[in-house]
């Protein structure tokens, strides 16, 4: 049973332009949402995070939406950069105060120069 | 960086035999968490520890055991290993009231 959902494997934009990356849940309980971006042999490094009680949270080229109704997430990252070119994991936290990351399955995001 | 630090970084060994792998948190974090990440799975939730105690469980198996330590780091003791152990195990760290974890850079094992 999978309770964080990445439906889309991959994504191919072109430098400059806009990514959005989605990311669906299916618990409620869920308390706080976080956007990790990971480079191959590499660890999973922190990019954004939002809590519940928040439906937008900025940093700098990244931005993290969040609808609880619909229970999804999306990260925008505006302009996109070669550089950004990794696998991007969405992953939840806080169901029943557990600190433990709950994972979705990743997408690769491709940024073409 | 993310101040984690894991060792080895690669471990080859065969079906049946014990390993350790170590983890060293972010100064100051009291949690560490381990996770495994395999081709089919996805990144999975092993165990947690907090301050020498631990603190919550997940998909673990009984052959594998976690420890941390008074200086904080903390090791998984994976034994009577088998194919399927073959994946990146990942540690990560966090400090007192955040839900943020910092990952290391993982350790990956292969069964041979």
């Amino acid at each position: 049973d999978q309770q964080v959902k990445q439906n889309s494997p991959s994504l191919s934009v072109q430098e400059g332009r806009i990514s959005i990356l989605n990311c669906d849940y299916t618990n409620s309980m869920f308390d706080y949402f976080l956007w990790y971006k990971k480079y191959p042999a590499e660890g999973p490094t922190f990019l954004i995070s939002i809590s519940s009680i928040k439906d937008k949270n900025e940093d700098g080229r990244f931005t993290v939406f969040l609808n609880k109704s619909a229970k999804h997430l999306s990260l925008h990252i505006v302009p996109s950069q070669p550089g950004d070119s990794a696998v991007y994991f969405c992953a939840a936290s806080g169901q029943g105060g557990s600190e433990k990351l709950v994972f979705g399955k990743g997408t690769k995001l491709t940024v073409n120069p | 960086d993310s101040g984690v630090t894991q060792t080895p970084k690669h471990l080859i060994t065969a079906t049946g035999q014990r390993v350790t792998l170590r983890c060293s948190p972010r100064s100051g974090d009291l949690s560490v968490y381990w996770y495994q990440q395999s081709l089919d799975q996805g990144l999975q939730f092993l165990i947690q520890y907090y301050n020498g105690e631990e603190r919550a469980k997940g998909n673990i198996l009984e052959r594998f055991s976690a420890q941390q330590f008074p200086d904080l780091h903390s090791e998984l003791n994976l034994s009577s290993l088998e194919l399927g152990d073959s994946a990146l195990y990942f540690c990560a760290s966090s400090e007192v009231g955040s839900w943020t974890q910092y990952f290391g850079p993982g350790t990956r094992l292969l069964v041979l």
